[in-house]
């Protein structure tokens, strides 16, 4: 079946980088664009930015572009997002999502916590 | 980009129907055919139930409809159900191949 798998929770300190992974299996890894979108507790959905997995262009949100690189490896069919300079602000549950062949968000990862503490 | 404008709460009682407006600008929501929304229970994922406006994905119940008047959204839920309390976002692009949420709805079902 159509999933996105992604990795475990991570503790970071401030200042340091976090990477997750988001590995897609079920259907053709290039065909689809995936989205990374992250929750802080108890707050909204926030859209961080999206990759077309097939060419590999990116954007990101302007809020966090200076910081958040998304970038995919076809052969592993596993998409990337990596944030810099993490701050207490960046505690959150981080998902990757596939945008379907209509332009909702159709498939979800089951997320991944990060949280940034000293 | 700003958040689309939702509601914070909105509630009903067992099969009565309620409606979530999502509202924004015409450089997303009004500018574009690309609204979706979904349901959040919580700690679980999102899970699409509206995609372009007013199409619901295989398996989602038709009491769920989507529609859209100029810059606002609209998320309709009739017969509402026990289970249907959750948290309810919309998603709009929003040019220049950004994508925006709104700040989230809670639905009580009394």
């Amino acid at each position: 079946q159509v999933q996105l798998v992604q990795s475990g929770a991570e503790v970071k300190k401030p200042g340091a980088s976090v990477k997750v992974s988001c590995k897609a299996s079920g259907y053709t890894f290039t065909t689809y664009s995936i989205h990374w979108v992250r929750q802080a507790p108890g707050q909204r959905l926030e859209w961080m930015g999206w990759i077309n997995a097939g060419d590999g262009r990116t954007k990101h949100s302007q809020k966090l572009q200076a910081r958040v690189t998304i970038s995919r490896d076809t052969s592993a069919t596993t998409a990337y997002m990596e944030l810099n300079s993490l701050t207490s602000e960046d505690t959150a549950v981080y998902y990757c999502a596939r945008r379907g062949s209509g332009h909702g968000v159709d498939v979800w990862g089951q997320g991944t916590t990060v949280t940034v503490s000293s | 980009q700003s958040a689309l404008t939702q509601p914070a709460s909105v509630s009903g009682s067992p099969g009565q129907s309620i409606t979530i407006s999502c509202a924004g600008t015409s450089s997303d929501v009004g500018g574009y055919n690309y609204v979706s929304w979904y349901q959040q229970h919580p700690g679980k994922a999102p899970k699409l139930i509206i995609y372009d406006v007013s199409n619901r994905p295989s398996g989602v119940s038709n009491r769920f409809s989507g529609s859209k008047s100029g810059n606002t959204a609209s998320l309709t839920i009739s017969g509402l159900q026990a289970e249907d309390e959750a948290d309810y976002y919309c998603n709009s692009y929003a040019s220049s191949d950004t994508w925006v949420f709104g700040g989230g709805t809670k639905l009580t079902v009394l």
